[in-house]
């Protein structure tokens, strides 16, 4: 059973700083791996999408790489804003089945960005 | 488009009544689900479909029926609510088809069993 695991839990840090969120997973064989935005109370807004043939994703300050071998990604965020604040959450999908695409999810990191 | 989306935003229930949660898209994307969120256990799969007339159960179906009879719309139906259905439950859709197809998620219902 694939298991998702971020660390950590929660960040805070001043603005204008350099980050990397961590997301693992235990089972390499994946499809894809996407990073999301949730802000409090709302929906998730999908970031980065990383294809399983893939190493990494940019997307303005963000930056995703994966290393399937390893069972890690990592979601870099340069030049914090408060802006960014918000919990960033990890998925995985598996091998496509029967048209179902599964995600499995981390349970996220709450990150905080002082201004 | 108006992407995902899901209605009510709040509700609150009695043990036991009943109630449907909706969830349209209107991006033509055949694969949709449905998904629980709860404090420390992150978000679950409840039920998903991969086109009208195919549903099939995630990882915590119990207490919960989905059908589909359009590929714009996936309600959710609890049919006894328990206390333990407490949470906040997001629909989301995409196409089926590669490895880069993204998941789109609709705003969440947020539901409280008493």
């Amino acid at each position: 059973k694939q298991e998702v695991t971020q660390i950590p839990a929660a960040l805070s840090v001043p603005e204008g700083e350099n980050l990397v969120l961590n997301c693992s997973f235990t089972d390499s064989a994946i499809y894809n791996l996407q990073w999301f935005r949730q802000d409090p109370g709302k929906g998730l807004t999908s970031l980065l999408l990383i294809q399983s043939s893939q190493r990494e994703q940019t997307s303005g300050r963000l930056n995703a790489s994966l290393d399937k071998s390893s069972g890690r990604s990592t979601l870099y965020i340069a030049a914090s804003q408060p802006g960014d604040s918000a919990t960033y959450l990890c998925a995985v999908r598996g091998a496509l089945i029967q048209g179902a695409q599964k995600l499995v999810f981390g349970q996220g990191t709450r990150l905080t960005i002082n201004p | 488009n108006a992407g995902v989306t899901q209605t009510p935003k709040f509700q609150v229930l009695k043990t036991g009544q009943s109630m449907t949660l909706q969830c349209a898209q209107d991006m033509n994307h055949e694969y949709m689900s449905w998904y629980r969120q709860d404090p420390g256990m992150g978000l679950r799969l409840i039920h998903y479909s991969v086109g009208a007339g195919i549903t099939d159960q995630g990882e915590v179906p119990n207490g919960y029926n989905v059908s589909r009879s359009t590929t714009e719309d996936f309600p959710l139906r609890l049919l006894s609510a328990a206390p333990s259905q407490t949470s906040v439950y997001f629909c989301a859709s995409s196409y089926v088809g590669g490895p880069g197809d993204t998941q789109y998620f609709g705003p969440g219902t947020r539901l409280t069993v008493l």
